[in-house]
């Protein structure tokens, strides 16, 4: 099966200053990339997405990208706002469709 | 209003009694998933289903069933419920197997004691 590693599990950020997540997956078949948000006490929310066939996408301030060699990809967010605070989480399926969940990065932006 | 749903919101029971937490969507989407979420262990998937009579097992289905009788509900069914079973439980739906957006549920906290 997969298995879909993150880090950090915590991050600070000052307002205004960039955050990275990373994460490795195990699978070379995994050809999709979702990343979701958080908040507290709601449910998860798809954020940014990334397929095999491109190595970076961009939504505004939100990034990822991907390198399919070292089979990691990873989650920018620039110009950091207080309402970036959340748990992010990234995940993979397998060819099988099973779905596998890192375990999450907190998320502070520190006013 | 496009959506998934789910009962109860919140459970307490004890140990041994059966129980169902249902889940719905109007989007006719025709994958459908629960999952788990437990701190440090992130949500982790407990059964998916890719259409109508259709189930596999996730992750960590140990301790639980599911059925997929119509395409819009797809229940999850604790025969026999353990303490190691507390936790919060989305479902969620998309449109074509897990290679698109999931549209999650809004979660149900179940305390087995």
């Amino acid at each position: 099966g997969e298995n879909v590693e993150q880090h950090p599990s915590t991050l600070s950020v000052q307002e205004g200053d960039s955050a990275v997540i990373k994460c490795t997956y195990s699978d070379s078949a995994s050809n999709y990339f979702p990343w979701y948000k958080q908040e507290l006490g709601k449910r998860p929310q798809l954020i940014i997405d990334i397929r095999s066939n491109v190595g970076e996408k961009k939504d505004q301030r939100i990034a990822v990208t991907l390198n399919k060699t070292a089979k990691h990809f990873s989650l920018h967010i620039t110009e950091t706002q207080p309402e970036d605070s959340a748990v992010y989480f990234c995940a993979a399926p397998n060819t099988g469709n099973q779905f596998y969940f890192g375990t999450g990065t907190s998320l502070t932006v520190i006013p | 209003e496009a959506q998934v749903t789910q009962n109860p919101r919140y459970l307490i029971t004890v140990t041994g009694k059966k129980l169902t937490v249902t889940c719905s969507q109007n989007m006719n989407h025709e994958y459908m998933s629960w999952y788990r979420q437990d701190p440090g262990l992130g949500l982790r998937q407990i059964y998916y289903s890719m259409n109508v009579e259709v189930t596999d097992k996730g992750d960590v289905p140990e301790g639980y069933k599911v059925s997929r009788k119509e395409k819009r509900n797809f229940p999850l069914i604790l025969e026999s419920p353990s303490p190691n079973q507390t936790s919060l439980y989305f479902c969620a739906s998309s449109y074509q197997g897990s290679y698109n957006e999931q549209f999650f549920g809004p979660g149900t906290r179940l305390t087995v004691l």
